[in-house]
């Protein structure tokens, strides 16, 4: 089975830190993606990395950056935490076989709190 | 641009009640329809899918049928349990494209 694991299931932090969300996919898959879920709003994607090294801004990405310097791990930085970052964060993994249709494969979240 | 529109909840039902969620997208081309669940306090897992017009997903007692004359990927149950209590999202790809586009979610609730 796909295995999607994410560093932490809640996480507290103060406003202005850095803050660090680490994803590890164990099935080489080739994309990796962070989405942030808010009640009413859904599942919406912040960033997109179909390669090491390569990323693609999703519908929201302000506030954020990545990084994927090795296939199985992708990490979603808050450079200075603000308190409307304060969500749940999903991380997700795709083939890139079309047979697959691209399903994704989902970690268990991290609610993050900003204070 | 793609968008899924479902049905908005809560929906709350009695065990052995029949369940409908309403799907209906917007998307160029032959997108690829998924139903991924979140149980309380864990991620998305998918639930079925299907890839092209006129397929059956079905999946723990879930169907859905990808109608490409209407847009719509209609959730149902016949009988649902108390176990099936979770938060229902309704997502495409398009084709040839790896990213998914979800609806805001519909939250279940199935009483004894």
């Amino acid at each position: 089975d796909v295995k999607v694991t994410q560093s932490s299931r809640y996480l507290v932090k103060r406003t202005g830190e850095k803050v660090f969300l680490e994803c590890v996919q164990d099935m080489d898959h080739e994309n990796m993606f962070w989405y942030r879920q808010d009640p009413g709003l859904g599942l919406r994607l912040i960033y997109f990395s179909y390669d090491v090294k390569m990323k693609e801004k999703g519908d929201i990405p302000e506030g954020y950056s990545v990084s994927r310097e090795k296939k199985e791990r992708f990490s979603l930085i808050l450079e200075s935490a603000s308190t409307n970052q304060t969500s749940m964060y999903l991380c997700a993994s795709s083939s890139t076989s079309f047979d697959t249709s691209y399903e994704q494969y989902f970690g268990p979240g991290t609610r993050l709190t900003v204070t | 641009g793609n968008s899924v529109t479902q049905m908005e909840g809560p929906v709350t039902l009695s065990e052995e009640a029949f369940l409908t969620i309403n799907c209906t997208y917007t998307a160029t081309g032959y997108p690829s329809l998924f139903w991924y669940v979140q149980y309380p306090g864990e991620g998305l897992q998918l639930l079925l899918k299907a890839t092209k017009a006129d397929d059956k997903g079905s999946n723990k007692g879930f169907e859905a049928t990808y109608r490409k004359e209407t847009t719509s990927f209609h959730l149902e149950k016949g009988s649902v349990q108390v176990s099936d209590s979770a938060v229902y999202f309704c997502a495409l790809t398009p084709f040839g494209n790896e990213k998914l586009t979800f609806g805001t979610g519909t939250r279940l609730t199935i009483i004894p």
